[in-house]
């Protein structure tokens, strides 16, 4: 089944201790990019990639890191989480073109 | 100013009737424009893809796109209960910058 998958799907984490998001797509998609999903703000982007270790801001890249290492994957890294990231996170892959993206299935993360 | 706007509603539509979405977008480059739908707790699923002026038909959907004004909209006729959730304006300006507007509430009333 063509996916995009997202580990873990809930996790709650305490400030400061670093925190590793995985994404993975079995479509051979070039695209890849992570959002965050906040009541009344909707989904913003926070770096998008467009093949292995080509990566890009987002308009919210702020305590987030990413790499792109293999072109399956795309791991969202949080060095030193603070409670204002406590949000829904989204990673999605699309092929390339003029194409919408396909999501996962979401990462609900809580910082405390 | 955000770059992609919707009204974030809700927009209460009877059974049976049409539902009509609006967005706006500010870059006039953009090419394409999107449209997905989001149920409570769930992840967006894409419904519709229009990229040239005019109107685009899928079913009981309708995308409608005007470059000129800047402007997207989503029709949605006869109306079903199933149709009740979150729908996202989305528009790709680049390989990469995909963004969304807020997203507009839709409630289907029996």
């Amino acid at each position: 089944e063509a996916q995009v998958t997202q580990n873990p799907r809930y996790l709650i984490t305490v400030t400061g201790k670093k925190l590793t998001v995985t994404c993975s797509q079995n479509m051979n998609h070039e695209y890849m990019s992570w959002y965050r999903q906040d009541p009344g703000l909707g989904l913003r982007q926070i770096y998008y990639s467009m093949n292995v270790e080509v990566t890009d801001k987002g308009d919210v890249p702020e305590g987030y890191k990413v790499s792109r290492k293999e072109k399956r994957n795309f791991p969202l890294i949080l060095e030193s989480p603070s409670p204002n990231q406590t949000s829904l996170y989204f990673c999605a892959s699309s092929p390339q073109g003029p194409v919408g993206y396909t999501f996962g299935s979401g990462t609900r993360l809580t910082v405390v | 100013q955000k770059e992609v706007e919707q009204n974030s509603g809700p927009l209460s539509v009877p059974e049976g009737a049409i539902a009509s979405l609006n967005c706006t977008y500010s870059d006039r480059g953009s090419q394409s424009f999107f449209w997905y739908r989001q149920y409570s707790g769930k992840s967006p699923e894409l419904i519709m893809s229009i990229y040239s002026n005019g109107d685009k038909e899928d079913g009981r959907f309708t995308a409608q796109l005007n470059k000129a004004s800047q402007y997207v909209s989503l029709l949605i006729r006869d109306s079903q209960p199933s149709d009740s959730a979150t729908y996202l304006c989305a528009v790709r300006a680049s390989w990469g910058k995909f963004q969304f507007g807020a997203g507009t509430q839709v409630v289907v009333t029996p």
